[in-house]
């Protein structure tokens, strides 16, 4: 059975302090790991796709990563509106979605 | 640019009641999908449709039906309510299929409280 797991649930940061979000995967045929950011009362909103191991991907503050059984999101300098639930997914026959990071940057 | 647009936004039931959840894209996507979301037990699939005139079971169908009414809306339906459907829905759209390349474009969400 596909499985994403999230860590940690929770992440409480200083603004600037760097941290990151891990999300592991067992899946078969994996057809690309999806990270999406998800502010309090919205819809998540797509952020990045990797599709093979090594593969990196950047915007502003944010870096993800990933290797065969995990991606990382990297959270360089973070700002108080980078604040907001982190999800992930691996799409294999269909996405499965992981339960989230909640990501609080202090100001 | 609306995206993807769901109504109502909030809705309070009584256990049996039914009611219709809507939801319209207007990007030309050709799928679209329910998901609801729940404490600690993040997006679950309930139903999609790949294209306008197919739609199929996805990870939690039981209780609910859908309607792809054409290539741009796609409505839910609870015929008889019960609390364990208490929970956030979203609708997203995407351009290619199910596992296509992931992005997908969710609407803001419906808030439902079955009481």
């Amino acid at each position: 059975e596909d499985q994403v797991t999230q860590s940690p649930e929770a992440l409480r940061l200083q603004e600037g302090e760097s941290s990151s979000l891990n999300c592991s995967y067992t899946v078969s045929g994996l057809r690309g790991l999806f990270w999406y950011r998800q502010d309090p009362g919205k819809g998540p909103e797509f952020l990045f796709t990797l599709y093979s191991a090594g593969e990196e991907k950047e915007k502003e503050r944010l870096k993800a990563t990933l290797t065969k059984k995990e991606s990382f999101l990297h959270i360089t300098a973070p700002k108080p509106e980078d604040s907001a639930t982190y999800l992930c997914a691996v799409g294999a026959q269909k996405l499965v979605f992981g339960q989230g990071t909640r990501l609080t940057i202090n100001p | 640019n609306a995206g993807v647009t769901q109504t109502p936004k909030f809705q309070v039931l009584k256990t049996g009641q039914s009611m219709t959840l809507q939801c319209a894209q207007d990007m030309n996507h050709n799928s679209m999908y329910w998901y609801r979301q729940d404490p600690g037990m993040g997006l679950r699939l309930i139903y999609y449709s790949a294209s306008e005139g197919t739609t199929d079971k996805g990870e939690v169908p039981n209780g609910y039906n859908v309607s792809r009414l054409n290539k741009r809306e796609f409505s839910l339906r609870l015929e008889s309510a019960a609390p364990s459907q208490t929970s956030v829905y979203f609708c997203a759209s995407s351009e290619f299929g199910l596992a296509g390349t992931g992005e997908l474009f969710f609407g803001e969400g419906s808030r439902l409280t079955v009481l």
